[in-house]
């Protein structure tokens, strides 16, 4: 079973609506990470969080963002969202954000997000 | 920059058959390997991964994957596959001193009964 737990599994908002998802891992883990995934796509990175501070975004318009109030969780903000957007979205940890041999990356269940 | 390509986008095999998926990788250094699965409606999991050593990995649910460097490849096998290993399957690398796991497109994996 996965230790990094999302909520909420499934998520219907308008286009003008403000939610959050939220991710919470409690294996020490102390690199936090939010993909997207489209259907039948791989994961696709959207934000990196090292050590409780962003190290990447890959270029995420600002209707998402994140935070990480601390290093067990890890919380994605929507606002103004679009259609387009909806997918499923995928939160993970691992031990180090660096990749170090022995680095593993490990996957919650994932929010399905539908924007309407 | 890293990148992953799974040449293998749609399989499908009768069960029992012996299982190949290929996985190839660009990067000049030192990298993390990983093959991860994604049943139908479900999350990701972790199938195996390489660090170092032993270039044969053994994973879970029989598969296995072999890193040869000089092919900059990493092969996902499996010598008889059941119904229940329809799914999605990703190759992804992680290079060190990176904070990004890149995913390759996956190929996707049909068993007929």
């Amino acid at each position: 079973d996965t230790e990094v737990t999302q909520t909420p599994k499934h998520l219907v908002m308008g286009m003008t609506n403000k939610k959050s998802l939220k991710c919470e891992q409690h294996m020490g883990h102390r690199a936090m990470y939010w993909y997207k995934q489209k259907a039948k796509k791989p994961p696709e990175l959207m934000f990196v969080y090292s050590y409780e501070k962003l190290s990447i975004n890959e270029s995420v318009p600002s209707r998402f963002s994140p935070e990480c109030p601390n290093s067990s969780l890890l919380n994605l903000h929507l606002h103004a969202l679009q259609p387009e957007d909806s997918a499923l979205y995928l939160c993970a940890s691992s031990q180090e954000g660096r990749g170090v041999a022995g680095n593993t990356i490990y996957f919650g269940e994932g929010s399905w997000l539908t924007v309407v | 920059a890293q990148s992953v390509s799974q040449h293998n986008h749609h399989v499908i095999l009768s069960e029992a058959a012996s299982l190949e998926l290929g996985c190839n990788y660009s990067y000049g250094g030192t990298v993390n390997l990983f093959w991860y699965v994604q049943y139908p409606g479900q999350h990701l999991q972790l199938l195996l991964k390489y660090f170092s050593g032993d270039p044969l990995v053994k994973g879970i649910k029989g598969f296995e994957a072999e890193f040869i460097k000089s092919k900059f490849s990493f092969n996902l096998r499996k010598p008889s596959v059941q119904w229940s290993d329809t799914a999605e399957y990703f190759c992804a690398v992680n290079a060190y001193r990176d904070d990004k796991i890149i995913f390759g497109k996956g190929t996707r994996l049909h068993i007929l009964p």
